[in-house]
């Protein structure tokens, strides 16, 4: 099974704060997303990766950075965390192309104060 | 509008009961379709993809495509209570990207 590794489990912060999540593939997947789950919105997508040193804007990209430092570890950075952006953030990893299955981590529960 | 659409948004069934999820998109490009699950605390796991018309049959899990009017569903019978979870579909276009509905939450009554 694929594995997907997000740190921290949960976070808590004020508003104006700093906060990395951390995301961990080895599945030799080249492709990384980042999405944010809350009640009636279902998964959305923040950004995503096709390989180390590439960024692509997702649907819900505004307040959040990324950075894809190898092929292993994708960052969400969120430089001035606004009580909006508290949600469920999910690490995911596929193989890419069409009809190809995501394999997500546990998620990362984060509150911002 | 979302372009993935689920219903119902909850669903309780008796354990060995069958339980029916509906998805239904709005944009005809789709050409494949998933089922994710999510047990509560764990992040979301596909359980089975379609792209034809018709059925696709997985153990206790079924999943019917219709393009024409841009319907799928989702049928698990014999429901366990460990069947009990948020269950997303997922739509995907010629490229890579997933679009996810807002998930229909099952409670499977022992």
């Amino acid at each position: 099974e694929a594995a997907v590794t997000q740190s921290p489990r949960n976070k808590v912060t004020v508003t104006g704060g700093n906060v990395t999540l951390s995301c961990r593939q080895t599945n030799s997947h080249n492709y990384m997303y980042w999405y944010r789950q809350d009640t009636g919105h279902g998964l959305r997508l923040i950004h995503y990766s096709y390989g180390a040193g590439n960024l692509q804007i997702g649907d819900v990209p505004d307040g959040y950075k990324a950075t894809r430092t190898t092929q292993e570890d994708f960052f969400l950075l969120l430089e001035l965390a606004s009580p909006s952006q508290t949600s469920l953030y999910f690490c995911a990893s596929s193989a890419g192309g069409s009809n190809e299955r995501l394999f997500f981590g546990h998620g990362t529960k984060l509150s911002v104060l | 509008q979302q372009k993935v659409q689920q219903s119902p948004e909850s669903l309780s069934v008796p354990e060995g009961g069958m339980a029916s999820l509906n998805c239904t998109s709005s944009d005809r490009n789709f050409q494949y379709f998933w089922w994710y699950r999510q047990h509560s605390g764990e992040g979301p796991k596909a359980l089975m993809s379609i792209f034809s018309d018709g059925d696709k049959k997985e153990g206790r899990f079924t999943a019917h495509l219709n393009k024409a009017s841009l319907h799928v569903s989702l049928h698990i019978r014999d429901s366990q209570p460990s069947d009990s979870a948020l269950y997303f579909c997922a739509a995907q276009s010629g490229s890579w990207q997933l679009i996810f509905g807002s998930g229909t939450q099952l409670t499977v009554m022992p």
